[in-house]
């Protein structure tokens, strides 16, 4: 079975400070990890993803994302955030039968 | 077109009326999904079709009911909804067993049940 966990529901931040989003997982297989976007009334976009290699992982817009086996996380992290990245992240686990299971989502709200 | 389009953007309807939600992806996929999205819960997976055959139906209410004529189109036909089933509903569409592909998503239609 797999399931994702998104502790954070919102996380608000001053802009061109550091985030992290944080995002746990629990899958017996070994797992493919995304995180996604969303902006009010539009569907998600795509912002980084992990199948095999270096657990390091750089998406669009300077995000960034860490697989770490061993605490079965894929925490999503940007060293300087601006007032645009305000929207609704989404981490996701995938298997091989194309079935994605999401988190509830974390609203990042970055204030001026 | 590019990517995956969803028509209407918005939608109000009647617990009566009768309605259909349409998806086209302009990708080349083979794999087709809907899914509902509501304030506070997480995405939930309602079918998922491959290569125009349904694989999966998540206990979804016989009130709503899909259709998937070819690989680049989806419908979700609607009647006799609830207010709950209030909602956006999103198409996604990927590669079937590729792993580790993502899943591209259209921008929903925004569903009004009075």
């Amino acid at each position: 079975a797999q399931s994702v966990t998104q502790l954070d529901s919102q996380v608000p931040v001053f802009e061109e400070a550091p985030v992290e989003l944080r995002c746990n997982y629990s899958s017996s297989v070994p797992p493919y990890l995304f995180w996604y976007v969303q902006n009010p009334n539009q569907g998600l976009q795509l912002l980084l993803k992990y199948t095999t290699g270096a657990t390091l992982v750089k998406g669009i817009n300077g995000f960034e994302a860490e697989f770490n086996k061993s605490q079965t996380s894929f925490h999503l992290r940007k060293p300087s955030v601006h007032i645009s990245d305000t929207a609704e992240y989404f981490c996701a686990v995938g298997n091989n039968f194309n079935k994605f299971y999401f988190g509830s989502g974390t609203k990042l709200n970055v204030k001026p | 077109e590019t990517g995956v389009t969803q028509t209407p953007r918005h939608l109000v309807m009647g617990m009566t009326n009768k309605k259909s939600l349409k998806c086209e992806q302009h990708l080349g996929h083979n794999a087709m999904y809907w899914y509902k999205q509501s304030a506070k819960k997480p995405l939930e997976l309602m079918f998922v079709y491959n290569f125009k055959e349904q694989t999966e139906n998540n206990s979804v209410p016989s009130r709503f009911s899909p259709e998937c004529p070819n690989s680049s189109h989806l419908f979700l036909h609607l009647h006799t909804l609830q207010p709950e089933d209030s909602a956006l509903y999103l198409c996604a569409s990927s590669q079937w067993r590729a792993s580790g592909n993502e899943q591209f998503f259209g921008p929903g239609t925004r569903l009004t049940v009075l």
